[in-house]
């Protein structure tokens, strides 16, 4: 099983900031990867999927990088709005096994 | 837009079964996706329970794979789970979604139900 280690667990940011957060994988995964957004009470948001493509219909602010083991969700020019609960996901090993989790704060 | 809506008891007695179904709008079950669970006890990470697809294939997370049954009902355009000898360790936000480890992503959710384990 892959472990997901997810840092940071929290973090408070101005608007207009950019702000990255890390999430790494105990093994290689390739782009096995996705980034997702939830808000209190709502469903997740898929944002990035296989490690980099934007999902369509996500703002052009949020981006991802990496590759293997080491992967970044990057927002830049942060929004009041993108203040939210943020995870990432592999789907390269089995089972599916997800990030702790980032709590972002404007 | 895809829609997926979890429903269900609230409050499940230690050693009984949960029980829940998700009822998908938008799309067919019977669609080339699987659709899987997912659980989030409060806080705490999220866990991906198993998935399953229309024709009846099932893919259960092994931490789980003992006490898990996950269904689905095509003539209803829903899909079920089932946990058996639930404790207070059950008592979780449970959601479910579309896709799955056999399909590489999960993109659609539901908003996701809680469920107590408590006698």
């Amino acid at each position: 099983e892959t472990t997901l280690t997810q840092s940071p667990a929290f973090m408070s940011a101005t608007p207009g900031d950019k702000v990255s957060i890390s999430c790494k994988a105990s093994q290689d995964i390739d782009d096995d990867m996705n980034w997702f957004q939830q808000k209190p009470g709502e469903a997740p948001v898929f944002l990035i999927q296989e490690a980099t493509t934007l999902v369509p219909g996500i703002p052009p602010r949020f981006s991802g990088s990496g590759y293997g083991t080491d992967f970044t969700l990057t927002i830049n020019n942060i929004q009041s709005e993108d203040a939210a609960y943020y995870f990432c996901l592999q789907h390269d090993d089995f089972p599916l096994t997800f990030g702790q989790g980032t709590k972002v704060e404007i | 837009q895809v829609q997926l809506q979890e429903s269900g008891p609230g409050l499940v007695k230690p050693s009984g079964t949960l029980s829940l179904t998700c009822a998908v709008s938008g799309d067919s079950i019977s669609s080339p996706y699987w659709w899987s669970w997912v659980r989030q006890p409060p806080g705490k990470g999220l866990e991906w329970i198993g998935e399953i697809y229309h024709s009846g294939s099932t893919n259960y997370n092994p931490s789980l794979k003992s006490r898990v049954t996950i269904s689905v009902d095509n003539s209803n355009n829903q899909f079920s789970l089932k946990l058996n000898s639930v404790t207070a360790a059950d008592t979780a936000v449970y959601y479910c979604a579309r896709g799955g480890y056999s399909s590489g992503c999960l993109d659609y959710w539901g908003q996701g139900t809680l469920v107590t384990v408590s006698s």
